[in-house]
């Protein structure tokens, strides 16, 4: 089945530093994967989409020059906060579709802890 | 605005029992729907998926979908206690790519 992989599961970082989390889809090509992030309690928000070869494209109220995301190539995306606040921490997780009306498939996800 | 609605909680049943978790949503546009499990701390897990009317069975789950009355149910019979955890309603809407997820329901079943 389709798996996807996410890397790191759970980072600790100070205010002010940069944070990279890197999504694979190991056994499928994905022109585009899904960034969501959740808050301890709430549902997935979806932040953005990330399109390969391709600008990524925002949800309303998520500030691109603070969540750069970069789709490289067919089975990699990446999302880096930068300038990390304690009010980014949060669950971070991507997702991919590995055909055009199949599932969301996600990866495991990456705690964000900003101190 | 596409909405995708479901109660929050907590639902407690006795094990062995049926579990029955109910999601409406706003558009009559949608196509594709879906049920997530998510224990604490982890990412989203499929359990099923529903395309058109009636129902759908997989193992102990069985999904329910009525487009008419816009709603998608999950019943999960013969509860255990691992089924515990928060169940995600996830619709996607005409040719968008992305899911609208509902709230998610927790569920928690009592051994």
């Amino acid at each position: 089945g389709a798996v996807v992989s996410q890397h790191p599961s759970r980072v600790i970082c100070k205010s002010g530093t940069s944070v990279k989390i890197e999504c694979r889809s190991l056994d499928f090509q994905a022109t585009t994967m899904f960034w969501y992030r959740q808050f301890p309690k709430q549902s997935l928000m979806l932040m953005a989409t990330s399109n390969e070869g391709s600008k990524a494209t925002y949800e309303q109220g998520v500030e691109k020059d603070k969540f750069l995301i970069n789709h490289a190539s067919l089975t990699l995306s990446t999302l880096t906060v930068t300038s990390a606040h304690p009010e980014d921490s949060s669950f971070y997780i991507c997702s991919a579709y590995m055909a055009s009306d199949s599932p969301l498939h996600f990866g495991n996800g990456t705690r964000l802890t900003v101190t | 605005q596409k909405e995708v609605e479901q109660n929050s909680g907590p639902l407690s049943v006795p094990e062995g029992a049926i579990a029955s978790l109910n999601c409406t949503y706003s558009d009559r546009g949608s196509q594709s729907f879906f049920w997530y499990r998510q224990y604490s701390g982890k990412s989203p897990e499929l359990i099923m998926s529903i395309y058109s009317n009636g129902d759908k069975e997989d193992g102990r789950f069985t999904a329910q979908l009525n487009k008419a009355s816009q709603y998608v149910s999950l019943l999960i019979r013969d509860s255990q206690p691992s089924d515990s955890a928060t169940y995600l309603c996830a619709v996607r809407w005409g040719s968008a790519r992305q899911l609208t997820f509902g709230s998610g329901t927790q569920l928690t079943v009592l051994p």
